[in-house]
């Protein structure tokens, strides 16, 4: 089946510093991939949708010069957490669409970011 | 806009009952693809089941059963003789099957169910 690695898959960090979480599909091309936000407890909100050469688009209340996303490949997508403050701390998770598929998302084992 | 509504935030069986996950969605659309995933401790989403709009057909695999009914746009999930490793949060989904609006292509989750089985 399709495998969607993260990296890493937890990373301290002190307060106002950034920090990359890398999203790759392993074994087939995704020219969509998902970012999600987990808080404990709760559900999965979607922050971006990011498209392989061109710019996420990013939901409605999640700020984008905050939570950088590149998708160079398409294998690779990068969320970057700028500047990064206790709240940001949290469960983030990525998916993968296959190309040319209709709703076959595959998910990563996600990253917990704790911000010290 | 799209909504899916799991009620049922924790529930709580011992091994071998039964348990039943509910799940209420709201879509305007006509095609339409419904999902149960499975996050256990380790916080990595597994795929359970998946049903699109046009197929009512409820189906048993295993110990997992789900029921479909489109005119009370539920679709819920169960267990049967449920085990201490069933034990997870689980989440309902929906994904937006016609083209068009801000919702295609994306999934919307409910606020999932806790599920603890104990021994």
């Amino acid at each position: 089946g399709a495998v969607v690695s993260q990296h890493p898959s937890r990373v301290i960090c002190k307060s106002g510093t950034s920090v990359k979480i890398e999203c790759r599909s392993l074994d087939f091309q995704a020219t969509t991939m998902f970012w999600y936000r987990q808080f404990p407890k709760k559900s999965l909100m979607l922050m971006a949708t990011s498209n392989e050469g061109s710019k996420a688009t990013y939901e409605q209340g999640v700020e984008k010069d905050k939570f950088l996303i590149n998708h160079a490949s398409l294998t690779l997508s990068t969320l970057t957490v700028t500047s990064a403050h206790p709240e940001d701390s949290s469960f983030y998770i990525c998916s993968a669409k296959l190309a040319g598929a209709l709703y076959e998302q595959y998910f990563g084992p996600g990253t917990r970011l704790t911000v010290t | 806009a799209q909504k899916v509504t799991q009620a049922q935030t924790e529930i709580s069986v011992v091994e071998k009952e039964d348990v039943t996950l509910d799940c209420v969605y709201e879509t305007r659309d006509t095609t339409y693809y419904l999902f149960w995933y499975k996050q256990p401790p380790s916080g990595e989403l597994v795929f359970l089941i998946r049903r699109n709009s046009f197929d009512e057909q409820n189906e048993i695999s295993g110990r997992y059963s789900w029921n479909f009914q489109k005119s009370t746009s539920s679709f819920n999930f169960t267990i049967t003789a449920s085990q201490v490793v069933d034990s997870a949060v689980y989440f309902c989904a929906l994904f937006k099957g016609n083209a068009g609006g801000t919702s295609y292509g994306k999934l919307t989750f409910g606020q999932g169910t806790i599920l603890t089985v104990h021994p």
